[in-house]
């Protein structure tokens, strides 16, 4: 049930700022946008979500477009640490998780 | 942030025997709990959906009678995969969340993973 699509893999040098994008051209009006990761072998970490507006926590920036059929995670300074599968998840409010593919974000020294 | 965790991390077990894991909640009171599961290179895919002291509602093509779901206290539910075979190998995940109603669904912090491997 996955309404996303993602690049699937990005490389990024250290210490660059990683852009992942996802397409979401079907999203209802009432659907959020979440962003997990999951590093290899362990359970998906939550990084962001977002409605409309941008969103920024200590852990990276979402840029959601004035239309919402799309939008980008954005890692400010990316480390090594910070490869891992990305999933751009679109869902409403009040409903399960369908994860799509994913993006394999590969951050190089 | 809530901490879930599942135990075993790993398991190993003979074709045709059955195999328990655990999903617990070590902060906070879990209403409901996901388990998915997670192939070599694939996407997670939701399993089930398990809501404190009743029966779990499970995703389509998932077989209800092979992985019993039991969510008998808000802190714990188990996911047991009955005779099982080298196909049923996997990383199995559980998520859990605080909210009640139709906030069951939101906020789902998700445990470290199961690798189950089926000799």
């Amino acid at each position: 049930d996955a309404k996303t699509t993602q690049p699937t893999s990005m490389d990024c040098a250290e210490g660059r700022a990683a852009n992942l994008p996802c397409n979401h051209s079907t999203i209802s009006g009432n659907e959020y946008v979440y962003w997990y990761r999951q590093i290899h072998s362990q359970g998906p970490q939550y990084i962001i979500h977002g409605l409309k507006n941008n969103e920024t926590n200590e852990m990276a920036s979402l840029i959601i477009t004035e239309d919402r059929k799309s939008s980008t995670l954005i890692l400010p300074h990316a480390t090594l640490r910070d490869t891992a599968v990305y999933y751009c998840i679109v869902r409403p409010y009040f409903n399960k998780f369908y994860f799509g593919s994913g993006t394999k974000l590969n951050v190089k020294p | 942030g809530a901490v879930v965790s599942q135990h075993p991390s790993r398991v190993i077990c003979k074709s045709g025997t059955s195999v328990k894991i655990e999903c617990r909640s070590l902060d906070f009171q879990a209403t409901t709990m996901f388990w998915y599961r997670q192939f070599p290179k694939q996407s997670l895919m939701l399993m089930a959906t398990s809501n404190e002291g009743s029966k779990a509602t499970y995703e389509q093509g998932v077989e209800k009678d092979k992985f019993l779901i039991n969510h008998a206290s808000l802190t714990l539910s188990t996911l047991t995969v009955t005779s099982a075979h080298p196909e049923d190998s996997s990383f199995y995940i559980c998520s859990a969340t605080s909210g009640q109603g139709e906030m069951s669904y939101n906020e789902q912090f998700f445990g470290p993973g199961t690798r189950l491997t089926v000799l």
